[in-house]
């Protein structure tokens, strides 16, 4: 089993349209939670973190953890053209590695105008 | 510019030679994670190093590449003899002062520079 599994898509979603992207994790000791974007060519840039069960809003993004279920989503509300991008889970401190982050392999989102 | 700081940001090297990969991590960051991506790939872990001191390698070749974060200057990833299958962007990252103690930290979200784009000829 992966420690980071997403599902690699694409996803595609019309303008203005919610995207939700799911991520699962292996081990119930990790903590800390982070869902980056990352552009075509480009490197990979934090947008949501997230540390205790429930959800985290900012702006257009929603992060959703519920560690008993070993799962973390994102819901981008209004998806524009611009999020069109690959979105990596990275979970920390999986198999009490604290510092390490794992990433998943990313989801590809389509957002059509 | 606080970022992460990354050179060179395009590398090209002919199979044999030697590539140096310099990473500077953002202000405050004494940890430094180095990732490498090939096209349309995820990120694959490789190293994780505080100043002096490499923590985890568990992701590097165990020939040819090596890396380094001395007392003063960047963080080096060397890649001896590359090879065309060397061929990929890497990713440096940062993060703050994790915790000393067996408990987890919520601090220490890891920040990427723009990375540095090898291509082996």
């Amino acid at each position: 089993q992966k420690e980071v599994e997403q599902n690699s898509g694409p996803l595609s979603v019309p303008e203005g349209a919610i995207a939700s992207l799911n991520c699962t994790y292996s081990d119930r000791v990790s903590q800390s939670f982070f869902w980056y974007r990352q552009y075509s060519g480009k490197s990979p840039e934090l947008i949501m973190s997230i540390y205790s069960n429930g959800d985290k809003e900012d702006g257009r993004f929603t992060a959703q953890l519920n560690k008993a279920s070993q799962y973390v989503s994102l819901l981008i509300r209004d998806s524009q053209p611009s999020d069109s991008a690959t979105y990596l889970c990275a979970v920390k401190g999986l198999r009490r590695n604290f510092n390490k982050f794992y990433f998943g392999s990313g989801t590809k989102l389509n957002v059509k105008p | 510019n606080a970022g992460v700081m990354q050179n060179p940001r395009h590398l090209v090297r002919r199979r044999g030679q030697e590539a140096r990969l310099r990473c500077s991590p953002m202000k405050g960051h004494s940890h430094v994670y180095w990732y490498r991506q090939l096209p349309e790939e995820g990120l694959k872990f490789m190293v994780y190093l505080q100043k002096e001191n490499i923590i985890d390698e568990s992701g590097m070749p165990k020939e040819r590449f090596s890396a380094e974060f001395p007392k003063e200057g960047p963080s080096i990833l060397r890649i001896q003899q590359v090879v065309r299958g060397d061929s990929a962007a890497y990713f440096c990252a940062s993060s703050r002062q994790p915790q000393t103690s067996g408990r987890p930290s919520h601090t220490g979200e890891l920040f990427f520079g723009e990375g540095s784009r090898l291509t082996v000829l």
